[in-house]
């Protein structure tokens, strides 16, 4: 099955710095979306972003299809950011996501 | 906010006993989904319903059943619960048309004792 990579696993960083969270994946995709698992569990969508570039206030993603990867962009970090970033993709759009191991971002006060 | 519930939100059980979980949505979506989530594995997909009646099965179905009498309800099922189900579950939608795009709902945490 398809395999999804992301990097880095842990991220840990001072309130108003930015980061640069990536994911690769091993085959051509026809859905790929960034999720915030916050500390409560919760699942917040952030982008549905197969190709191109989307932008959501201090949130912004990239994927590059052909080559095969996506990288979201937080900028001026907050607290309330922390928590888990995963990124899912699917080969097929209406089959399962298959998900990436996450990147677990702290912002420190 | 997608309208997506589950119920319970939590449930402890004992080894053997069995279980239903419950997902219920308001978007009249057409695709439904269950995953679960533990660490080190990420989310993976159970099983799976692309309408009424229709299901399928995902990554790691062994011991799970489901049912989708109706476009709103997806019924996960534990036969027989054993402690490796221990898990946090969580429910999908997509609309399967203009957009393939899943939202997910809160989660129940289920333990087996």
């Amino acid at each position: 099955g398809i395999q999804v990579e992301q990097s880095p696993p842990d991220l840990i960083l001072q309130e108003g710095a930015n980061s640069t969270l990536r994911c690769n994946f091993s085959d051509s995709v026809n859905n790929l979306q960034w999720f915030h698992q916050n500390p409560w569990g919760q699942l917040i969508n952030l982008f549905y972003i197969p190709s191109g570039t989307k932008q959501n206030g201090r949130l912004s993603a990239t994927t590059v299809a052909t080559e095969r990867y996506s990288l979201l962009y937080i900028s001026s970090s907050q607290t309330t950011d922390s928590g888990v970033y995963f990124c899912a993709v699917a080969i097929f759009g209406n089959e399962k996501l298959t998900f990436g191991t996450g990147t677990r971002l702290t912002i420190i006060p | 906010d997608a309208g997506i519930t589950q119920s319970p939100r939590h449930k402890v059980t004992e080894t053997g006993t069995p279980v239903t979980l419950r997902c219920h949505q308001t978007e009249n979506h057409r695709y439904m989904y269950w995953y679960r989530q533990d660490p080190g594995h990420g989310l993976r997909l159970i099983h799976y319903s692309y309408g009424v009646k229709d299901t399928d099965k995902g990554e790691v179905s062994d011991g799970y059943s489901v049912s989708r009498s109706k476009t709103e309800d997806f019924l996960l099922t534990l036969e027989s619960a054993t402690s490796s189900q221990t898990s946090v579950y969580f429910c999908a939608i997509s609309q399967g048309t203009e957009s393939y795009e899943q939202y997910f709902g809160p989660g129940t945490r289920l333990t087996v004792t």
